[in-house]
């Protein structure tokens, strides 16, 4: 079992540059999840996958944040025209659907976006 | 909406226990977890619990839970230096349907002294 990997770790840009992440899941989850978390705070949740559908997005992502999950399997998340405001760490999971009310979701150990 | 508040640090010596407190907002049916972050690295899932339980009990963790007061403890016996770690709640609501998205608290800070 390797868990959720995410790459990069760290990201240093300049503000107004588009950035991307990727996320492994665990291989056989069929849920995929990004939540954004900065300094002092709990996770934010801000979009979710089920299979290679996305089914939720927060309000919290803007037009600026683009998800994909094209084959069901990584993800990758796009911040276009990044803004200082965009600096977070941002968390990947993923979980087995198999019954609809238990969702034990495990986690990757994130991407640390730094915006100049 | 969903909230949910934790206080921001506890500080217990080693060998003793932890208790660490967590209260939420939202309604009847719902699970309520709790992960571990440690510094650099990602959130552990340590336990969960459905809100129709009062109890769970998992080696030196217990969660105990107020369904009336929407209170939900986590204790920790024999609390250990490697348990210094923010220790978040979370829960899932599944009155929105899917019981997709994890609203978390603030975390409490978890610091162990010798």
């Amino acid at each position: 079992d390797t868990g959720v990997s995410q790459n990069p770790r760290h990201k240093i840009t300049k503000r107004g540059q588009n950035v991307t992440f990727r996320c492994d899941p665990i291989s056989e989850h069929n849920r995929l999840y990004w939540y954004r978390q900065t300094l002092g705070q709990g996770p934010e949740f801000l979009t979710y996958f089920q299979n290679e559908a996305q089914l939720e997005k927060s309000r919290l992502l803007s037009d600026r944040f683009s998800a994909e999950r094209p084959k069901g399997s990584f993800s990758t998340l796009e911040i276009q025209r990044t803004e200082q405001g965009d600096s977070a760490m941002y968390l990947c999971a993923s979980s087995l659907i198999q019954r609809e009310w238990v969702n034990e979701q495990f986690f990757g150990p994130g991407t640390r976006l730094t915006v100049l | 909406g969903e909230d949910v508040e934790q206080s921001l640090f506890l500080s217990v010596r080693e060998g003793d226990s932890s208790v660490i407190n967590c209260t939420y907002t939202d309604s009847s049916s719902t699970y309520l977890y709790w992960y571990k972050q440690e510094p650099g690295a990602g959130l552990q899932l340590l336990t969960y619990i459905f809100s129709n339980m009062d109890m769970k009990q998992d080696q030196r963790l217990t969660v105990l839970l107020n369904k009336k007061d929407k209170h939900l403890s986590l204790r920790i016996a024999d609390t250990q230096t490697g348990d210094s770690a923010i220790y978040f709640c979370a829960e899932t609501d599944l009155n929105t349907g899917t019981a997709s998205k994890l609203t978390f608290g603030t975390g409490t800070r978890l610091q162990v002294t010798l």
